[in-house]
């Protein structure tokens, strides 16, 4: 059971926007920056969204987050199938003491 | 380019341990961390610790502490992590991971599949 709660699934068609939702509490997401990944499986996690809304360089800007009160989201705007991939959402705990991650929400593309 | 390179496949009797290395090369910057985060198969990502190179300085989950190492040689910019009485439920790839605050992992290391089996 992980600390950040995120859909199992998600799904879009080419061209479509897609939102994926990561809940947490006030001593996580609601206390603290929401970093995002995206896996695609068999590889490392690749970091996708710093701080809530920021893009590392070399991430396009169809990637974006966003972050209110104990809930922040990740959306992918003009869906391309290549997007297919799991994606993470990460936050630091403070009752925990340690760096929580979502579930992980898999992405296909119809 | 900054690549974090970890050792291969290891196979481990319950109740061994591991070591897993991560050797850094590429970088250009200080003030950075090495974390640790596993993944069990077809499951998510679960942090593990992480570790000031420079100082040596550790912060472990406590769900691990007292069972994990984390260990740097700074003269082959080389970081360890060991972990000590596998079970089963410790089968996973394992990963370094660099990044200069919790949470944010910038750079990735290939990962380390440890299996443990009798």
């Amino acid at each position: 059971q992980s600390v950040l709660t995120q859909p199992p699934s998600a799904s879009g068609t080419p061209g479509q926007r897609v939102t994926i939702s990561c809940s947490g509490s006030s001593s996580n997401v609601g206390l603290s920056i929401v970093n995002w990944y995206r896996q695609v499986p068999g590889t490392a996690p690749k970091l996708l969204i710093i701080a809530n809304n920021q893009r590392p360089s070399g991430v396009p800007d169809r990637f974006s987050g966003s972050q209110s009160g104990t809930s922040a989201s990740l959306g992918i705007s003009g869906l391309q199938s290549d997007d297919e991939a799991d994606y993470y959402c990460a936050a630091w705990d403070d009752t925990l003491n340690a760096v929580v991650f979502g579930g992980g929400t898999k992405l296909t593309v119809l | 380019q900054v690549q974090l390179v970890q050792t291969g496949a290891e196979v481990k009797k319950p109740g061994a341990s591991v070591k897993v290395s991560c050797k850094e090369s590429g970088l250009t910057f200080t003030g950075y961390y090495i974390h640790w985060v596993r993944q069990a198969p077809g499951q998510g990502l679960e942090w593990l610790g992480r570790i000031n190179p420079n100082s040596g300085s550790t912060h472990f989950a406590q769900k691990f502490q007292g069972r994990v190492t984390m260990t740097r040689d700074t003269s082959i910019s080389t970081a360890y992590m060991e972990l000590n009485r596998l079970r089963s439920d410790d089968t996973a790839v394992y990963y370094c991971a660099l990044g200069f605050s919790y949470g944010q992992f910038d750079y990735w290391g290939q990962g380390t599949l440890v299996t443990v089996s009798s």
